[in-house]
Protein backbone atom coordinates (compact mmCIF):
# COMPACT_ATOMS: atom_id res chain seq x y z
CA UNK A 1 0.00 0.00 0.00
CA UNK A 2 1.61 3.30 -1.00
CA UNK A 3 2.26 5.60 2.13
CA UNK A 4 2.84 9.63 2.27
CA UNK A 5 4.85 10.75 5.64
CA UNK A 6 5.63 14.05 6.39
CA UNK A 7 7.46 14.21 9.90
CA UNK A 8 7.59 18.21 10.43
CA UNK A 9 4.06 19.49 12.32
CA UNK A 10 5.59 22.74 12.18
CA UNK A 11 8.76 24.61 11.50
CA UNK A 12 10.26 28.41 11.31
CA UNK A 13 12.42 29.91 9.19
CA UNK A 14 13.75 33.24 8.38
CA UNK A 15 13.02 35.45 5.56
CA UNK A 16 15.19 35.22 3.00
CA UNK A 17 16.86 32.06 4.62
CA UNK A 18 16.29 28.52 2.67
CA UNK A 19 14.06 25.47 4.37
CA UNK A 20 13.37 22.23 3.43
CA UNK A 21 10.54 20.36 4.11
CA UNK A 22 10.64 16.56 4.46
CA UNK A 23 9.15 14.29 2.83
CA UNK A 24 9.12 10.06 2.57
CA UNK A 25 6.89 7.91 0.42
CA UNK A 26 6.37 4.14 0.33
CA UNK A 27 5.08 2.34 -2.69
CA UNK A 28 6.10 -1.13 -4.82
CA UNK A 29 5.21 0.50 -8.09
CA UNK A 30 7.73 1.63 -10.27
CA UNK A 31 6.07 4.56 -11.57
CA UNK A 32 4.97 7.46 -9.47
CA UNK A 33 4.08 10.86 -9.53
CA UNK A 34 5.41 12.94 -6.36
CA UNK A 35 3.85 16.57 -5.96
CA UNK A 36 3.86 19.27 -3.34
CA UNK A 37 0.88 21.62 -2.16
CA UNK A 38 0.77 25.00 -0.35
CA UNK A 39 -2.20 25.64 1.70
CA UNK A 40 -2.18 29.26 3.08
CA UNK A 41 -4.89 30.52 5.47
CA UNK A 42 -7.12 30.63 3.01
CA UNK A 43 -7.92 27.38 2.82
CA UNK A 44 -7.12 27.38 -0.93
CA UNK A 45 -4.66 24.45 -2.45
CA UNK A 46 -1.75 25.75 -4.27
CA UNK A 47 -0.07 23.25 -6.71
CA UNK A 48 3.93 24.06 -6.69
CA UNK A 49 5.96 21.63 -8.15
CA UNK A 50 6.36 18.02 -9.38
CA UNK A 51 8.51 15.36 -9.85
CA UNK A 52 8.15 12.06 -11.89
CA UNK A 53 9.42 8.73 -10.90
CA UNK A 54 11.48 8.28 -14.05
CA UNK A 55 12.92 11.93 -14.24
CA UNK A 56 16.40 11.98 -14.22
CA UNK A 57 16.72 15.83 -12.86
CA UNK A 58 15.21 17.09 -9.41
CA UNK A 59 12.26 19.13 -10.07
CA UNK A 60 12.40 22.77 -10.13
CA UNK A 61 10.16 25.39 -10.35
CA UNK A 62 11.32 29.15 -9.19
CA UNK A 63 12.43 29.17 -5.81
CA UNK A 64 10.44 25.76 -5.39
CA UNK A 65 12.64 22.31 -5.73
CA UNK A 66 12.45 19.09 -5.35
CA UNK A 67 15.45 16.80 -3.45
CA UNK A 68 14.17 13.68 -5.08
CA UNK A 69 16.92 10.56 -4.03
CA UNK A 70 14.80 7.46 -5.03
CA UNK A 71 16.88 4.97 -3.43
CA UNK A 72 16.07 6.62 0.11
CA UNK A 73 12.51 7.29 -0.64
CA UNK A 74 12.75 11.09 -0.25
CA UNK A 75 11.24 14.10 -1.69
CA UNK A 76 11.65 16.71 0.04
CA UNK A 77 10.51 20.43 -0.92
CA UNK A 78 13.54 23.55 -0.65
CA UNK A 79 12.33 26.73 -0.77
CA UNK A 80 14.94 29.37 -1.24
CA UNK A 81 15.32 32.58 -0.39
CA UNK A 82 11.70 32.76 2.04
CA UNK A 83 9.57 35.30 2.23
CA UNK A 84 6.52 36.30 4.54
CA UNK A 85 3.81 35.08 2.19
CA UNK A 86 5.41 31.48 2.06
CA UNK A 87 3.85 30.91 5.61
CA UNK A 88 1.27 28.35 5.01
CA UNK A 89 1.03 24.42 5.39
CA UNK A 90 2.57 22.11 2.59
CA UNK A 91 1.52 18.61 1.68
CA UNK A 92 3.40 15.98 0.23
CA UNK A 93 1.50 14.45 -2.11
CA UNK A 94 1.78 10.72 -4.35
CA UNK A 95 -0.02 9.67 -7.40
CA UNK A 96 0.17 5.71 -8.12
CA UNK A 97 0.15 6.43 -12.13
CA UNK A 98 -1.51 2.79 -12.44
CA UNK A 99 -4.61 3.88 -10.60
CA UNK A 100 -4.54 7.60 -10.68
CA UNK A 101 -4.70 8.06 -6.92
CA UNK A 102 -3.11 10.71 -5.01
CA UNK A 103 -2.93 10.58 -1.54
CA UNK A 104 -1.45 12.87 0.55
CA UNK A 105 0.99 13.29 3.74
CA UNK A 106 -0.36 15.15 7.21
CA UNK A 107 1.09 18.41 6.51
CA UNK A 108 4.26 20.67 7.69
CA UNK A 109 3.23 23.96 9.03
CA UNK A 110 5.95 27.04 7.37
CA UNK A 111 5.69 29.74 9.28
CA UNK A 112 8.38 32.50 7.72
CA UNK A 113 9.44 35.15 10.37
CA UNK A 114 11.26 39.23 9.88
CA UNK B 1 -8.59 31.36 -16.02
CA UNK B 2 -10.15 27.94 -15.97
CA UNK B 3 -10.86 26.92 -12.39
CA UNK B 4 -13.03 24.32 -10.69
CA UNK B 5 -16.24 25.59 -9.12
CA UNK B 6 -17.68 24.36 -5.92
CA UNK B 7 -21.07 24.98 -4.03
CA UNK B 8 -22.20 25.60 -1.89
CA UNK B 9 -19.03 27.19 0.07
CA UNK B 10 -20.68 27.24 3.60
CA UNK B 11 -23.11 24.85 4.79
CA UNK B 12 -24.69 24.75 8.08
CA UNK B 13 -27.26 21.93 8.91
CA UNK B 14 -28.86 19.80 11.33
CA UNK B 15 -27.66 16.26 12.15
CA UNK B 16 -30.13 13.77 10.04
CA UNK B 17 -30.35 16.10 6.96
CA UNK B 18 -29.07 15.55 3.91
CA UNK B 19 -26.55 17.50 2.14
CA UNK B 20 -25.22 17.82 -1.63
CA UNK B 21 -22.10 19.26 -2.62
CA UNK B 22 -21.65 20.39 -6.19
CA UNK B 23 -18.52 20.35 -8.28
CA UNK B 24 -17.85 21.37 -11.78
CA UNK B 25 -14.50 20.70 -13.09
CA UNK B 26 -12.38 22.02 -15.46
CA UNK B 27 -13.39 21.39 -18.94
CA UNK B 28 -11.55 18.82 -20.30
CA UNK B 29 -10.29 17.15 -17.36
CA UNK B 30 -10.77 13.49 -17.11
CA UNK B 31 -10.29 13.03 -13.64
CA UNK B 32 -11.91 14.12 -10.32
CA UNK B 33 -11.79 13.67 -7.02
CA UNK B 34 -13.40 14.54 -3.75
CA UNK B 35 -11.26 14.75 -0.54
CA UNK B 36 -12.11 15.88 3.13
CA UNK B 37 -10.24 17.92 5.37
CA UNK B 38 -10.23 18.07 9.35
CA UNK B 39 -7.61 18.89 12.06
CA UNK B 40 -7.33 15.24 13.03
CA UNK B 41 -7.09 13.48 10.04
CA UNK B 42 -6.32 15.63 7.15
CA UNK B 43 -6.71 15.61 3.82
CA UNK B 44 -8.52 11.72 3.27
CA UNK B 45 -9.60 10.66 -0.13
CA UNK B 46 -13.04 9.71 -0.05
CA UNK B 47 -13.87 9.07 -4.17
CA UNK B 48 -12.42 9.54 -7.19
CA UNK B 49 -13.50 9.37 -11.09
CA UNK B 50 -11.87 8.70 -14.46
CA UNK B 51 -13.40 9.82 -17.16
CA UNK B 52 -16.94 9.60 -14.81
CA UNK B 53 -16.19 5.93 -14.01
CA UNK B 54 -15.88 5.65 -10.44
CA UNK B 55 -12.35 4.05 -9.64
CA UNK B 56 -12.13 3.62 -6.03
CA UNK B 57 -14.75 5.32 -3.27
CA UNK B 58 -13.37 3.05 -0.56
CA UNK B 59 -13.03 6.14 1.50
CA UNK B 60 -16.34 6.59 2.08
CA UNK B 61 -18.56 5.46 4.43
CA UNK B 62 -20.78 3.65 2.06
CA UNK B 63 -24.13 4.16 4.27
CA UNK B 64 -24.16 7.76 4.04
CA UNK B 65 -22.19 9.03 1.55
CA UNK B 66 -22.46 8.79 -2.30
CA UNK B 67 -20.48 10.01 -5.34
CA UNK B 68 -21.64 10.62 -8.98
CA UNK B 69 -20.97 12.21 -12.08
CA UNK B 70 -23.76 12.38 -13.98
CA UNK B 71 -21.85 14.39 -16.95
CA UNK B 72 -18.60 15.59 -17.40
CA UNK B 73 -19.35 19.17 -16.35
CA UNK B 74 -21.13 17.91 -12.51
CA UNK B 75 -19.86 15.74 -9.63
CA UNK B 76 -21.71 15.33 -6.43
CA UNK B 77 -21.06 14.35 -3.06
CA UNK B 78 -24.04 13.38 -1.05
CA UNK B 79 -24.27 13.10 2.57
CA UNK B 80 -27.78 11.27 3.87
CA UNK B 81 -28.18 11.22 6.85
CA UNK B 82 -25.44 13.96 8.01
CA UNK B 83 -23.64 13.54 11.48
CA UNK B 84 -21.93 15.99 13.76
CA UNK B 85 -18.55 13.85 12.60
CA UNK B 86 -19.07 14.54 8.99
CA UNK B 87 -18.66 18.29 10.00
CA UNK B 88 -15.31 19.30 7.61
CA UNK B 89 -14.23 20.76 4.49
CA UNK B 90 -15.22 19.09 1.63
CA UNK B 91 -12.56 19.69 -1.66
CA UNK B 92 -13.16 18.66 -5.05
CA UNK B 93 -10.55 18.60 -7.57
CA UNK B 94 -9.92 18.16 -11.10
CA UNK B 95 -6.93 16.96 -13.26
CA UNK B 96 -6.08 15.79 -16.76
CA UNK B 97 -3.41 13.08 -16.61
CA UNK B 98 -1.85 11.78 -19.62
CA UNK B 99 0.78 9.44 -19.95
CA UNK B 100 4.07 11.02 -19.09
CA UNK B 101 2.11 14.15 -17.77
CA UNK B 102 2.21 15.53 -14.55
CA UNK B 103 -1.55 15.12 -14.20
CA UNK B 104 -1.44 17.84 -11.26
CA UNK B 105 -4.82 18.36 -9.50
CA UNK B 106 -6.62 21.55 -9.32
CA UNK B 107 -8.74 22.09 -6.16
CA UNK B 108 -12.02 23.93 -5.77
CA UNK B 109 -12.41 26.23 -3.01
CA UNK B 110 -13.71 24.18 -0.82
CA UNK B 111 -17.05 23.58 0.84
CA UNK B 112 -17.25 23.78 4.66
CA UNK B 113 -19.94 22.04 6.27
CA UNK B 114 -20.82 22.20 9.82
CA UNK B 115 -23.32 19.93 11.25
CA UNK B 116 -25.41 20.46 14.51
Amino acid sequence: AQKITQTQPGMFVQEKEAVTLDCTYDTSDPSYGLFWYKQPSSGEMIFLIYQGSYDQQNATEGRYSLNFQKARKSANLVISASQLGDSAMYFCAMRDTNTDKLIFGTGTRLQVFP
Amino acid sequence: DARVTQTPRHKVTEMGQEVTMRCQPILGHNTVFWYRQTMMQGLELLAYFRNRAPLDDSGMPKDRFSAEMPDATLATLKIQPSEPRDSAVYFCASGLVQAGGAGELFFGEGSRLTVL
